[in-house]
């Protein structure tokens, strides 16, 4: 059964940083590419950030190019999500989700349960 | 980047009968060459993430019940419930992949009347 647990999400002061993880389990995870997606309260889903599966290729929104970063551990399987600069517009709930790989990597056909990010003085 | 439209915002269905929502993309999603829509729809229940219902614009995933249809081509997409069943409450929402970045539309939260 695939399995996505994000962690990390919690209160912090605008201009503050904070790291997300994404335990991954139930497939091959090295093979497929991974997404970040935020939604904020009452909003639609908004995507953040894609990376392939080794590593060598990711893709940022522009509203959080220069300030998150997505890198991933394979050995672990593992997705981060590393959050800089933060500001009161990145408030939202974080998925980590799953690229297919039968469709297209940029369908979402698995996504974990999400972890909220708050960012308030 | 693609801005995805839906509409209505909301609608209330009684149970068992149709309900039909859209999704308007600002440009074509339609890719020539392989003649494919890049069209997704999700269902988001409360308190719950996204699951993905629709690609290809009509394609169900498995294990979607066969109510569910997708269908549209080019910038212009439906999602319709054929039977509204009260597990069907949700907000859906399309998503284009297209092209980066990938984009949502705002939802449809289907109720039932």
């Amino acid at each position: 059964e695939v399995q996505l647990v994000e962690s990390g999400g919690g209160l912090v002061q605008p201009g503050g940083s904070l790291r997300l993880s994404c335990a991954a389990s139930g497939f091959t995870f090295s093979t497929y590419w991974m997404h970040w997606v935020r939604q904020a309260p009452g909003k639609g889903p908004v995507w953040v950030s894609r990376i392939n599966g080794d590593g060598s290729s990711t893709t940022y929104a522009d509203s959080v190019k220069g300030r998150f970063t997505i890198s991933r551990d394979n050995a672990k399987n593992t997705l981060d999500l590393q959050m800089n600069s933060l500001r009161a517009e990145d408030t939202a709930v974080y998925y980590c989700a799953r690229g297919s790989s039968y469709y297209d990597t940029r369908v979402l056909d698995y996504w974990g349960q999400g972890t909220l990010v708050t960012v308030s003085s | 980047d693609i801005v995805m439209t839906q509409s209505p915002d909301s609608l209330a269905v009684s149970l068992g009968e149709r309900a039909t929502f859209n999704c308007k993309s600002s440009q074509s999603v339609l890719y020539s060459s392989n003649n494919k829509n890049y069209l997704a729809w999700y269902q988001q229940k409360p308190g719950q993430p996204p699951k993905l219902l629709v690609y290809w614009a009509s394609t169900r995933e498995s294990g979607v019940p066969d109510r569910f249809s997708g269908s549209g081509s080019g910038t212009d997409f439906t999602l319709t419930i054929s039977s509204l069943q009260a597990e069907d409450v949700a907000v859906y929402y399309c998503q284009q992949y297209y092209t980066t970045p990938l984009t949502f539309g705002g939802g449809t939260k289907v109720e039932i009347k």
